[in-house]
């Protein structure tokens, strides 16, 4: 059980274009998501923290109009880079929380992102 | 400031031989403490939830332990299969959801 997964696994888009990332909890319902980027041998960093049906709050130092996040349903999460440039490049990772188990962040898999 | 610190950054041991891996930590009212491990290009894998003083857990050759200031993860007979970035984190009181991740451990077991 507490499985989520990620999509795309892998993507690599030209500087400007706007690049979405999907996250799902596959056997649970989601109360809060969360998403991180991890850098080359770095720990993760907490980007913001979703709920069903309102606005994500987002951690000092991220630019919200960037990194928009869209937490549609209880098992959906989006993320969409926009207008990427080389500096975003990294590995975006989700998490996600559910009812019975409030406490316990699962992770997904893991996107990694290469802008060109 | 809440903080994390592991120790030591990494880990190199032999097929068999038993150590652990420290995680001290810094937080205004502990509301859980979390074990992770981290493959290569990999999202983390949920290990252990610890919430207070003298409480452990286990799971096959791993072994959690808790105390006030500091959290151990254990290795017991390691194999080479157990080669990864080990991670804690905290969350704390106060209807924060949020993880305060360390820098994790990496460890490495060489047949």
């Amino acid at each position: 059980g507490a499985v989520v997964s990620q999509h795309p696994s892998w993507v690599i888009c030209k500087s400007g274009t706007s690049v979405k990332i999907e996250c799902r909890s596959l056997d649970f319902q989601a109360t809060t998501m969360f998403w991180y980027r991890q850098f080359p041998k770095q720990s993760l960093m907490l980007m913001a923290t979703s709920n069903e049906g309102s606005k994500a709050t987002y951690e000092q130092g991220v630019e919200k109009d960037k990194f928009l996040i869209n937490h549609a349903s209880l098992t959906l999460s989006t993320l969409t880079v926009t207008s990427a440039h080389p500096e975003d490049s990294s590995f975006y990772i989700c998490s996600a929380t559910s009812g019975l188990d409030g406490e316990t962040q699962y992770f997904g898999p893991g996107t990694r992102l290469l802008v060109l | 400031e809440d903080q994390v610190t592991q120790s030591p950054e990494a880990l190199r041991l032999q097929e068999g031989e038993s150590s652990s891996l420290n995680c001290s930590y810094t937080v205004s009212g502990l509301r859980g403490l979390f074990w992770y491990r981290q493959d290569p290009g990999k999202g983390p894998e949920f290990l252990f939830t610890l919430y207070s003083a003298g409480e452990e857990k286990e799971k096959e050759r791993l072994k959690a332990t808790l105390t006030k200031k500091e959290s151990f993860l254990h290795i017991t007979a390691p194999k080479p299969e157990d080669s990864a970035t080990y991670l804690c984190a905290v969350r704390r009181s106060g209807g924060y959801n949020k993880l305060i991740f360390g820098a994790g451990t990496r460890l490495a077991v060489h047949p």
